[in-house]
């Protein structure tokens, strides 16, 4: 069965400074991830996908398949990137499952 | 963009009765819509695939006599949670697919 991991369900960096994001993913075929943005008292909304290899918000995520992983990062992080962030894989029917999600604070 | 709307947005039902959640996409036509289920500091769960003119597909583990899965036309899916319990309590998420999914704000339903 897939499955999706974010490591952390924390992580506050001070604004500037980089941020990574971790995810890694298991899945028998062949992987379409997500990553999704969850903002205070805000929907959930997609940040990016990996095929489309577009930078949103200063954001990139590169999908790994040999180390399969899916990592969020950005060179300066800003107080507005705080939020929850999930990362999700699309399997079959388009449906996705998502990882536990990771709640970044970005400090002043 | 596009948008999609539930309601209602929270809900408080007595143990034994059956709730309704909408979940309708706005500007937009969805032949497939999802619906989520998300406790309290967790990550969403598919429960199911709502199509348009056909059977919904349920998660393994997901009641589909408990949860039942109307999509009625391109614009509008309902979940309907029958013979509530305590343990249904949640939050509940649809999204509409055109292209890509987009998500509605939630129902927070509580079972009392």
């Amino acid at each position: 069965a897939q499955r999706v991991t974010q490591p952390e369900k924390l992580l506050s960096v001070f604004k500037g400074a980089p941020v990574e994001l971790k995810c890694n993913y298991s899945y028998s075929g062949s992987p379409e991830l997500f990553w999704y943005v969850q903002y205070s008292r805000q929907r959930l909304q997609l940040l990016l996908r990996h095929i489309s290899r577009e930078s949103i918000k200063g954001f990139t995520a590169d999908l790994n398949k040999g180390e399969t992983s899916f990592h969020l990062k950005k060179p300066f992080a800003q107080e507005e990137d705080s939020a929850m962030y999930y990362c999700a894989l699309e399997t079959s029917g388009s449906r996705l499952t998502f990882g536990e999600g990771t709640q970044l604070t970005v400090n002043p | 963009g596009a948008v999609v709307s539930q309601h209602p947005s929270w809900v408080i039902c007595k143990s034994g009765t059956s709730v309704k959640i909408e979940c309708r996409s706005l500007d937009f036509q969805a032949t497939t819509m999802f619906w989520y289920r998300q406790f309290p500091k967790q990550s969403l769960m598919l429960m199911a695939t709502s199509n348009e003119g056909s059977k919904a597909t349920y998660e393994q583990g997901v009641e589909k006599d408990k949860f039942l899965i109307n999509h009625a036309s391109l614009t509008l899916s309902t979940l309907t949670v029958t013979s509530a319990h305590p343990e249904d309590s949640s939050f509940y998420i649809c999204s509409a697919s055109s292209l890509e999914q987009y998500f509605g704000p939630g129902t927070r339903l509580t079972v009392t």
